[in-house]
C-alpha cells in the first residue's frame, strides 16, 4: 500500500538557523497537505499543494511539491521558539480516498 | 478547537474491557476520521466515514469498531480484541471525503489500558 516517509525524524536547531523536512511517497500523489502539532496538542492544518512543482510561502515557511508529485518539502527560515513541534505531511494517491500521514519530523529550537 | 470535541481527555481502563471514545463536531462536515498516534510516530487511520450510516476501514481497523448514526457524531469503540490499545486517539473531520479539503482535529483522548 501507499507509504509516506519523512526525514529527518528529529532535528534540534539553534534559534535563527534554518530547518527543512522532506516527505517522500511510494506512489504519485494527487495532493499533499502539511500539518503542525505542538507538544501535547493536536495537528493543525498549514497548507495544501496540488500542482506539480508548486511552491507556496507563508511568512518564514516555504512549501514545495515535487515535479513528479511524489515528494514535498517544508523549509523554515530563521527558526523561532514558536516553531517547536512536529510537522507532518499527508498525501493522497489516486487510488485511495483517505489521506496517508507521514511519520513526522519533530523540531526542537534552542533559544 | 475547530468545532470538534473529544471526551474525556484522559481515559483509564482495565485490560479486557471495551471502551468507547466520543467525537462530536458542529462544523456540518460530512467526513469524519479516527486516527491513532503512538509516541514518536505519525497518525495511522483506523476508520473513516464519508456520510451518515457509512464507514470504511482504515489501515489499522482490527480491534476497533465505529458507528455513524448522526452527522455530528462518530464514536470509536476500542474492543478487548485490540492487542495494544494504549495510545493517543485523534478524531478529525473535513467538508467531504472526495474533495481535497483540510482536516480539522479534535484535542484527542489519551487512553491507557492497565
Amino acid at each position: 500500500g501507499q507509504q509516506v516517509m519523512q526525514i529527518p525524524q528529529y532535528q534540534h536547531v539553534q534559534e535563527g538557523e534554518d530547518f527543512t523536512t522532506y516527505c517522500n511517497s511510494s506512489t504519485t500523489l494527487s495532493n499533499i497537505q502539511w500539518y503542525k502539532q505542538r507538544p501535547g496538542g493536536h495537528p493543525v492544518f498549514l497548507i495544501q499543494l496540488v500542482k506539480s512543482g508548486e511552491v507556496k510561502k507563508q511568512k518564514r515557511l516555504t512549501f514545495q511539491f515535487g515535479e513528479a508529485k511524489k515528494n514535498s518539502s517544508l523549509h523554515i527560515t530563521a527558526t523561532q521558539t514558536t516553531d517547536v513541534g512536529t510537522y507532518f505531511c499527508a498525501g493522497r494517491d489516486t487510488g485511495r480516498r483517505a489521506l496517508t500521514f507521514g511519520s513526522g519530523t519533530r523540531l526542537q529550537v534552542q533559544p | 478547537d475547530g468545532g470538534i470535541t473529544q471526551s474525556p481527555k484522559y481515559l483509564f481502563r482495565k485490560e479486557g474491557q471495551n471502551v468507547t471514545l466520543s467525537c462530536e463536531q458542529n462544523l456540518n462536515h460530512d467526513a469524519m476520521y479516527w486516527y491513532r498516534q503512538d509516541p514518536g510516530q505519525g497518525l495511522r487511520l483506523i476508520y473513516y466515514s464519508q456520510i451518515v450510516n457509512d464507514f470504511q476501514k482504515g489501515d489499522i481497523a482490527e480491534g476497533y469498531s465505529v458507528s455513524r448514526e448522526k452527522k455530528e457524531s462518530f464514536p470509536l469503540t476500542v474492543t478487548s480484541a485490540q492487542k495494544n490499545p494504549t495510545a493517543f486517539y485523534l478524531c478529525a473531520s473535513s467538508i467531504s471525503l472526495d474533495r481535497t479539503n483540510e482536516q480539522f482535529f479534535g484535542p484527542g483522548t489519551r487512553l491507557t489500558v492497565l
